[in-house]
């Protein structure tokens, strides 16, 4: 398996208040991703990045905004959290040499937003 | 990328086969299959995927109609660590940037 560390694993924070989870990958995937995932809704992306400091939308990408400065970490920031957001985050990466399509994910963080 | 179907939930008895089918008829000629599962609270876990020849791995097989239009994923010998939601995918692949659009799944649950 990808060795994929997302962190925190847990935060409880206050609306309004700025926050930043982190994934980090430590096998060269050139692709990352961050999902979320809400009841009813499956899992939606966010962002994604096709290389260092190379990042598009995803398909709920209002509120959110990332960054790639190096290949092994993508960065999901909320500037102003709302309770909306309080949800479980899932980053992903794939190995574009591979080429097999198959996405590893993390574990998951768990936000909650008052 | 195409829509897929799948029902809701499944149940099946520890040691029997698994059987989980999903529909995808609007599926185009380079479009492929993919499988993951999630566990509670994990991330999900990719299984296997195809795009017309039938696949099989250590987890599972995978079975393509020729019309390409439906699929099922097969656990030989399920067991209660396989309870868990079970997603079909499709999508051009694999060199694609694009995301893997996850829809609702199969809840199955192995039952002893």
């Amino acid at each position: 398996d990808a060795g994929i560390t997302q962190s925190p694993r847990h935060k409880v924070t206050e609306t309004g208040t700025p926050v930043t989870l982190r994934c980090h990958q430590t096998e060269n995937h050139r692709y990352m991703y961050w999902y979320r995932q809400d009841p009813g809704h499956g899992l939606r992306l966010i962002h994604y990045s096709y290389g260092v400091k190379d990042t598009d939308k995803g398909e709920v990408s209002d509120g959110y905004s990332v960054s790639r400065s190096k290949t092994e970490d993508f960065l999901l920031t909320l500037e102003s959290a709302t309770s909306s957001q309080t949800s479980v985050y899932f980053c992903a990466t794939k190995d574009s040499i591979a080429n097999t399509g198959e996405l590893f994910f993390g574990e998951g963080s768990r936000l909650t937003v008052l | 990328d195409a829509k897929t179907t799948q029902p809701t939930s499944m149940d099946c008895a520890e040691g029997r086969a698994a059987n989980l089918p999903c529909n995808h008829s609007t599926i185009s000629g380079n479009e492929y299959v993919y499988w993951y599962r999630q566990i509670h609270s994990q991330g999900p876990q990719y299984i296997i995927h195809g795009l017309k020849n039938n696949e099989t791995n250590e987890m599972a097989s995978l079975i393509i109609t020729e019309d390409r239009k439906s699929s099922t994923l097969i656990l030989p010998h399920a067991t209660l660590r396989d309870t868990a939601v079970y997603y079909c995918i499709v999508r051009v692949a694999p060199g694609s940037q694009g995301n893997l659009i996850f829809g609702k799944g199969t809840k199955l649950s192995v039952k002893p």
